[in-house]
């Protein structure tokens, strides 16, 4: 049990386009998503937290309207990536959980590998 | 604000020598800390957290994990390491965000190498 999706796993794009990435818990109702960015050897870096019906709320220093994250059902969210450009090239990771609580364990996606061109 | 140190970027055992992985933690109330691993090209799994019940923590794997508030720390183990053990071992601790959400604080992660 406890699985999340992300899709696609892979994307090459070219500047200046938009990338829509979703993620999916498939097994569960998850009221609470997060966006996580992951560089190369790093640790990951929490882009935004969403609740379901709500707008997401983006950690300091991520532009908002870059990254639009829509958390429309209690089974979906969706990352779309604005205007990309060679910078934004990643590894985005989401993860779920059924309320967000202080012991709640995150269910992450497998991730998404985003290269600007 | 909270923060978790994991110490050495990475760490190299034998298989069936005893695993180490060591995670310091600093927080002003009483923390949730879990360990989570990431096998190559696969998303992040969770081995085990501590919520404020017993201190020896069991995972999955044969993993367990000490909460020892006196040195802040909450160091990941096991006995003996397989091959497949071979993975970038993440240590973190809950943070209370915006609102009533909770986030994590990751630690930079700990690769851990199997030798034959």
């Amino acid at each position: 049990g406890a699985v999340v999706s992300q899709h696609p796993s892979r994307v090459i794009c070219k500047s200046g386009t938009s990338v829509k990435i979703e993620c999916r818990s498939l097994d569960f109702q998850a009221t609470t998503m997060f966006w996580y960015r992951q560089f190369p050897k790093q640790s990951l870096m929490l882009m935004a937290t969403s609740n379901e019906g709500s707008k997401a709320t983006y950690e300091q220093g991520v532009e908002k309207d870059k990254f639009l994250i829509n958390h429309a059902s209690l089974t979906l969210s969706t990352l779309t990536v604005t205007s990309a450009h060679p910078e934004d090239s990643s590894f985005y990771i989401c993860s779920a959980t059924t309320s967000g609580g202080v012991t709640d364990t995150q269910y992450f996606g497998p991730g998404t590998r985003l290269t600007v061109l | 604000a909270q923060s978790v140190t994991q110490l050495g970027s990475h760490v190299s055992v034998s298989e069936g020598a005893l695993v180490l992985l060591r995670c310091n933690y600093s927080s002003s109330v009483p923390p949730y800390l879990f360990w989570y691993v990431q096998y190559p090209n696969q998303g992040l799994q969770l081995l085990l957290k501590y919520t404020s019940a017993a201190t020896l923590v069991k995972g999955i794997n044969g993993f367990e994990a000490e909460f020892k508030k006196s040195e802040t720390s909450f160091h990941l183990t096991k006995p003996s390491a397989h091959m497949s053990d071979a993975a970038e071992y993440f240590c973190a601790v809950s943070e209370r965000g915006a609102g009533n959400n909770r986030k994590l604080i990751w630690g930079l992660g700990t690769s851990l190498g199997v030798n034959p």
